[in-house]
């Protein structure tokens, strides 16, 4: 059964580095989340991705973050100065349409630790 | 905003026991209703979904009713298995917005 991927499945950095997430999403989708979740507390919707552009996204995800499809199969968040507040599991997922009713397949996390 | 309340965990049962995991949204308009869960190194995958009031999702012998009277999307199974032992995530997703809106997650853990 296709899957979402994500590397590494930790990473640890010094505060004030970038970082990468890499995601490889299911192949057919076209399109493309990433949310985060902070220990013990609710998963958040960071932004979706559709054709290339930024179709949503939440006022966590501010200057610091973008994202990018460099290819026909990667998707990546990048975090261009961490924080120690960026210290949290971050999840992609895909879906093959947009709209209420469609299931958004999730990665099984990348885990950020911000030093 | 659109928001998502369950059940504070950790919930611990016996193999067999009957699981309720509560959950009640807030949210404009009829959003769609989803149940996810996440085994032990595993991501978020969809359990169930109900896309409009009074529908039930089922699937490996859990269920939910979309009840709009009282804003609730409970899951209940009536025998669990420890593999069923996870974490549980309700959540919310506002037809025209395409983001996925959480609960906390409740841990389920069951006993042998």
């Amino acid at each position: 059964e296709p899957e979402v991927t994500q590397t590494p499945s930790h990473q640890v950095t010094q505060m004030g580095q970038e970082v990468i997430l890499r995601c490889v999403p299911i192949s057919n989708h076209l399109y493309f989340y990433w949310y985060r979740q902070i220990l013990g507390q609710k998963v958040e919707f960071l932004v979706s991705f559709y054709n290339n552009e930024i179709s949503e996204k939440s006022e966590i995800f501010d200057d610091q973050f973008s994202v990018e499809r460099p290819d026909g199969s990667n998707f990546t968040l990048k975090i261009r100065s961490t924080k120690l507040e960026d210290s949290a599991m971050y999840f992609c997922a895909s879906s093959d349409r947009t709209g209420g009713t469609d299931t958004q397949y999730f990665g099984p996390g990348t885990r950020l630790t911000v030093l | 905003g659109d928001s998502v309340t369950q059940m504070e965990g950790p919930v611990t049962l016996s193999e067999e026991a009957f699981l309720t995991i509560n959950c009640t949204y807030t949210a404009t308009g009829y959003p769609s209703l989803f149940w996810y869960v996440q085994y032990p190194g595993e991501g978020l995958q969809l359990l169930l979904k109900a896309t409009k009031a009074d529908d039930k999702g089922s699937n490996k012998g859990f269920e939910a009713t979309y009840r709009k009277e009282t804003t609730s999307f409970h899951l209940e199974k009536g025998s669990v298995q420890v593999s069923d032992s996870a974490v549980y995530f309700c959540s919310s997703n506002r037809g025209g917005s395409e983001k996925l809106v959480f609960g906390k997650g409740t841990k389920l853990t069951v006993n042998p």
